[in-house]
């Protein structure tokens, strides 16, 4: 199976910050990649998909780069409801969907 | 609107077998991949199963030997997940998630709520 590594694992951050999270696969994967953001008891939500592409709905703060092995989340300006858990998922070698660890963002 | 309801979660004994459903509503389900997906209590995300739309490819995560039987029943618009042989390690938060493909991108764009499973003793 692909292997999928995020960092950091966790980060502190301020209201108006700029984050950027980091997924790494195991192999390359083409654009074929997902961000999700799970808050606390709530099943995940889809942000991104095809590496660089908003779901509908999502705020333009948020935005996706990268392509092969190595992509990037951002979030331009960090809302308080931005707070949670954000995953990446490897679409490429469907259905075996594997997700990254996951990467915690709490308050500074 | 588009939802996702499962149901059967619980406390099951270590060894024991739990059927979990989900019923799918607001959307044409039989048209739709479907998996399972869990999260043990405090970590990451991990997909368990996959169903193709009709019903004839099935797929298992690899450390699952053969204990957990994924199926549906289009007509009702139900998927479940047939536990077996359960373990410890099997707690976990189970969801029911659809799979879409837009832009040539899988992506899971639909989840359920979640049902708690709890192998214990």
């Amino acid at each position: 199976d692909i292997q999928m590594t995020q960092s950091p694992s966790s980060l502190s951050a301020s209201v108006g910050d700029r984050i950027t999270i980091t997924c790494r696969a195991s192999q390359t994967i083409s654009n074929r990649l997902n961000w999700y953001q799970q808050k606390p008891g709530k099943a995940p939500k889809v942000l991104i998909y095809g590496a660089a592409t908003l779901q509908s709905g999502v705020p333009s703060r948020f935005s996706g780069s990268g392509s092969g092995t190595e992509f990037t989340l951002t979030i331009s300006s960090l809302q308080p409801e931005d707070f949670g858990v954000y995953y990446c998922q490897q679409g490429f070698s469907s259905p075996r969907l594997t997700f990254g660890g996951g990467t915690k963002v709490d308050m500074k | 609107q588009v939802q996702l309801v499962e149901s059967g979660g619980g406390v099951v004994q270590p060894g024991g077998s739990r059927r979990l459903s989900c019923v799918a509503s607001g959307f044409l389900f039989s048209t739709y991949d479907m998996y399972w997906v869990r999260q043990p209590p405090g970590k990451g995300l991990e997909w368990v199963s996959f169903i193709k739309y009709d019903g004839s490819n099935k797929y298992y995560e690899d450390s699952l030997k053969g204990r957990f039987i994924i199926s549906r029943d289009n007509s009702k618009n139900m998927l479940y997940l047939q536990m077996n042989s359960l373990r410890p390690e099997d707690t976990a938060v189970y969801y029911c998630v659809r799979m879409s493909v837009w832009l040539r991108s899988p992506m899971m764009d639909v989840w359920g709520q979640g049902t708690t499973v709890i192998v214990s003793s």
